[in-house]
């Protein structure tokens, strides 16, 4: 069975800084991995979706990277804003199934 | 594009009651819509799949008779939790996906609150 885990599991960082968050999976038998971004109270945004196929993506200030050898992706978050404080959850597609196993997130605050 | 809407938003109600969500894409078919339920600092844990025109598939631990999917169209799937409990109360947050495509889309969550 798929188990996902996210490191750290709160951040508190200053606005300005960079940022890497963690995530890991147990079988690497993934079809993709994508991470979301969620605020308190509503639903998920679909940040960045990586194919097993794939390294990285990228999207404004914002990179995804993925091992799946080693059961490991990034997310890196460049000149971090107040308004990137949120909970950050990965999920992972497992090859052949069509169902998403999440991680229990990141939470996230930006301080100004 | 690709917008997913849950109604209502927040709902109250009595122990033993019955309460039915609905999930609704607004621009897409869905040929598939997944429920998940989210308790406090947890993540989300998917409850069951449905395809439209066909039965759900519960993941193991969910009763099947306690919450109710239904995927009557394309654009709608429905979820009633029967005879609803305190421990009932949770995030239930719905995603839809077309056919062939790898992302879901999430819907806004709907919070229930059983006293």
């Amino acid at each position: 069975k798929q188990e996902v885990t996210q490191i750290p599991a709160a951040l508190s960082v200053p606005e300005g800084e960079n940022l890497v968050l963690n995530c890991s999976f147990t079988d690497s038998a993934i079809y993709n991995l994508q991470w979301f971004r969620q605020d308190p109270g509503k639903g998920l945004t679909s940040l960045l979706l990586i194919q097993s196929s794939q390294r990285e993506q990228t999207s404004g200030r914002l990179n995804a990277s993925l091992d799946k050898s080693s059961g490991r992706s990034t997310l890196y978050i460049a000149a971090s804003q107040p308004g990137d404080s949120a909970t950050y959850l990965c999920a992972v597609r497992q090859e052949g199934y069509s169902t998403l196993t999440f991680g229990k997130g990141t939470m996230l605050l930006v301080s100004p | 594009g690709a917008v997913v809407s849950q109604h209502p938003s927040r709902v109250i109600c009595k122990s033993g009651t019955s309460v039915k969500i609905e999930c609704r894409s607004l621009d897409f078919q869905a040929t598939t819509m997944f429920w998940y339920r989210q308790f406090p600092k947890q993540s989300l844990m998917l409850m069951a799949t449905s395809n439209e025109g066909s039965k759900a598939t519960y993941e193991q631990g969910v009763e099947k008779d306690k919450f109710l999917i239904n995927h009557a169209s394309l654009t709608l799937s429905t979820l009633t939790v029967t005879s609803a409990h305190p421990e009932d109360s949770s995030f239930y947050i719905c995603s839809a996906r077309m056919e062939g495509a790898d992302t879901q889309y999430f819907g806004p969550g709907t919070r229930l609150t059983v006293l």
